[in-house]
């Protein structure tokens, strides 16, 4: 099945830097990749996605870049703020299922 | 929105109870998955139904059965719960075609004792 890991596990950075979270897949099959965002005590949601025929995909303050060939995507967030902190899931999906990395604590100092 | 309501937010189960979680979704999708989060590893997927009565094994099926009776309801069930299913579960759905996103449930924290 697939595998995605994810990296770093924690994240700490000065609020108004930017953030990275970098994830790599296992499956070339994988077509969709979406991004996850857990608050505390809450359910995760959908902040961003991108398809695979897509290089990046920009939303406001963050983004997504997807290299098919490496089999690698990361989340970048600019100009963080105390509300992104939480914890970040990328996933990966084949068939019907996602598969998840293993998260990063994001954590922003004001 | 889409509601993907779960019917405990805690439980706490003694170690050989039968234990049934339950998910009801209100947007006709006909995929619903249960995941568990534990600290470290993410979210591992145990069982998924791409429709009403259909089932499939996910990454972790083993100690977990399921039942899809109703397009709008998912049930986990803990033949025989033990202390390593303590966990938190997540229930989630997705509707066919191109809006791939999964709605999660607020999740049930279990505990077994």
């Amino acid at each position: 099945g697939e595998n995605v890991e994810q990296h770093p596990s924690t994240l700490s950075v000065q609020e108004g830097d930017s953030a990275v979270i970098k994830c790599t897949y296992s499956d070339s099959a994988s077509n969709y990749f979406p991004w996850y965002k857990q608050e505390l005590g809450k359910r995760p949601q959908l902040i961003i996605d991108i398809r695979s025929n897509v290089g990046e995909k920009k939303d406001q303050r963050i983004a997504v870049t997807l290299n098919k060939t490496a089999k690698h995507f990361s989340l970048h967030i600019t100009e963080t703020q105390p509300e992104d902190s939480a914890v970040y899931f990328c996933a990966a999906r084949a068939d019907y299922k996602l598969s998840f990395g293993a998260g990063t604590t994001v954590t922003v100092r004001a | 929105d889409v509601k993907v309501t779960q019917s405990s937010r805690y439980l706490v189960k003694r170690t050989g109870e039968k234990v049934f979680l339950e998910c009801v979704q209100d947007m006709d999708h006909e995929n619903m998955f249960w995941y568990r989060q534990d600290p470290g590893l993410g979210l591992r997927l145990i069982y998924f139904s791409y429709d009403v009565k259909m089932k499939e094994k996910g990454d972790i099926p083993e100690g977990y059965s399921v039942s899809r009776e109703k397009k709008e309801r998912f049930s986990l069930i803990l033949e025989s719960a033990s202390t390593n299913q303590t966990s938190m579960y997540l229930c989630a759905s997705r509707g066919q075609g191109g809006d791939y996103g999964y709605t999660f449930g607020s999740g049930t924290r279990l505990t077994v004792v």
